[in-house]
């Protein structure tokens, strides 16, 4: 099975800053991975695939790299509507799994 | 696309449950389907796949042999029967659409249902 570690689990931060958030995989996943954001008693809402690909209507500040075992994800200038959770999510193979998330916060 | 779940509630541990998920908005019978769980406070766990014809599914391990996906394609619905629940189980479960050829991630999402396994 392929596990994923996300760093850090929780990230303090002020509107405007510059957030990077790391996923590490157990094993080469090449580019299989995608990125989630979620609020509180909410769905996940999909961001990115295969690394770096951004989903349409996703805002610009967000983006995606990486490749092998080591991924980051970035947004670039954090707006209020950025609070959240992101995980990561490697899916090269079965079982599907999850990184355990990390959670922005407000500084 | 809109995937409407129901079913979940509170029972005890060793019932059975069935979760419904009614999908709309796309071509049902073309797409793999999945169900996705949250434990509270906890993170996302991937449960289960099943592929358009309803003849290919996949489990996570914790989950295999208690619970069983399958669909309707003519009622664009598809359905986690599980059995032997445990407080393990506890969970938001969320119904989720993935692709034609296979369901690794998800663009989708239902709203989820929470199923609570206790005594």
């Amino acid at each position: 099975d392929i596990q994923v570690t996300q760093s850090p689990s929780t990230l303090s931060a002020s509107v405007g800053d510059r957030v990077t958030i790391t996923c590490r995989a157990s094993q080469s996943i090449s580019s299989w991975l995608a990125w989630y954001q979620q609020k509180p008693g909410k769905a996940p809402k999909f961001l990115i695939y295969e690394a770096s690909i951004l989903e349409g209507g996703v805002p610009s500040r967000f983006s995606g790299s990486g490749s092998g075992t080591e991924f980051t994800l970035t947004i670039s200038s954090l707006q209020p509507d950025d609070f959240a959770t992101y995980y990561c999510q490697p899916y090269n193979s079965y079982p599907l799994t999850f990184g355990g998330g990390t959670k922005v916060e407000i500084k | 696309v809109q995937l409407v779940e129901s079913g979940g509630g509170l029972v005890q541990p060793g019932a059975s449950l069935r979760l419904s998920c009614v999908a709309s908005g796309f071509t049902f019978n073309g797409i793999w389907m999945s169900w996705v769980r949250q434990a509270p406070g906890r993170g996302l766990e991937w449960v289960a796949n099943i592929n358009p014809d309803g003849s290919q599914t996949y489990y996570v391990d914790s989950v295999r042999g208690r619970f069983t996906l399958s669909r309707d394609n003519a009622k664009n619905s598809v359905y986690l029967q599980m059995n032997s629940l445990r407080a393990e189980d506890t969970a938001v479960y969320y119904c989720t659409k993935g692709g034609d050829v296979s369901s690794w991630y998800w663009r989708d999402w239902g709203q989820g249902t929470l199923v609570t396994v206790s005594s």
